[in-house]
């Protein structure tokens, strides 16, 4: 039990349907993180928020649209998903800072995705 | 950030020391070297970090050569419960929040 949690666990939608995943951490972090790991591929990073702010972007499609209300919580709403965005998504949440410099992450257990 | 190279599985004996290395040969003076692990279907789990010293935690020891261009892994007792694969990363952590770039890492099987 990292202190991360991610709901739900398993998700099955469709190609023209709006879902969302979350992700909260009671761990006082100040950065959280969204990750995608398809099939046989190491994971890749998605977006990076800090404080609130994101500060990564990295070259996601517009389908994929990140919130984040407040320290504590991430959201990653879906919307006309492709069955290639079948994956395991996860989040992960830092102290960023509050130990050094150092940005160990703590991932929650993920939420399997299916695009039917 | 610098990339790494591990070794792309390993056996070890339940009980046994796992000494797990990972090359880092362009590692620069601001860049740490991080550990993770997955066991299978879950999230990555951090296992320990360092800059230059070694270091040592609950779960693991880290060795970092004193040219930084190499590092183990060191777990004492390994269990089937370690079997898992296990990431070496080296991220510069001053002007990216923290951002890991995941590789391959190295599958562990611990045996009986």
């Amino acid at each position: 039990e990292t202190g991360v949690t991610q709901t739900p666990r398993h998700l099955v939608m469709g190609m023209t349907n709006k879902k969302s995943l979350k992700c909260e951490q009671h761990l006082g972090h100040n950065a959280m993180y969204w990750y995608k790991q398809s099939a046989k591929k190491p994971l890749e990073l998605m977006f990076v928020y800090n404080f609130k702010e994101q500060t990564e972007n990295n070259s996601v499609p517009s389908r994929f649209s990140p919130e984040c209300p407040n320290s504590s919580h991430l959201f990653l709403h879906l919307h006309t998903l492709q069955p290639e965005d079948s994956a395991l998504y996860l989040c992960a949440s830092s102290p960023k800072g509050q130990a050094g410099n150092s940005y160990e992450q703590y991932f929650g257990p993920g939420t399997r995705l299916t695009v039917t | 950030d610098a990339k790494t190279t591990q070794p792309p599985s390993m056996d070890c004996a339940e009980g046994r020391a796992a000494n797990l290395p990972c090359n880092h040969s362009t590692i620069s003076g601001n860049e740490y070297v991080y550990w993770y692990r997955q066991i299978h279907s879950q999230g990555p789990q951090y296992i320990i970090h360092g800059l230059k010293n070694n270091e040592t935690n609950e779960m693991a020891s880290l060795i970092i050569t004193e040219d930084r261009k190499s590092s183990t892994l060191i777990l004492p007792h390994a269990t089937l419960r370690d079997t898992a694969v296990y990431y070496c990363i080296v991220s510069r952590t001053t002007d990216s929040w923290g951002k890991l770039q995941f590789g391959a890492g190295t599958q562990v099987v611990v045996t009986p």
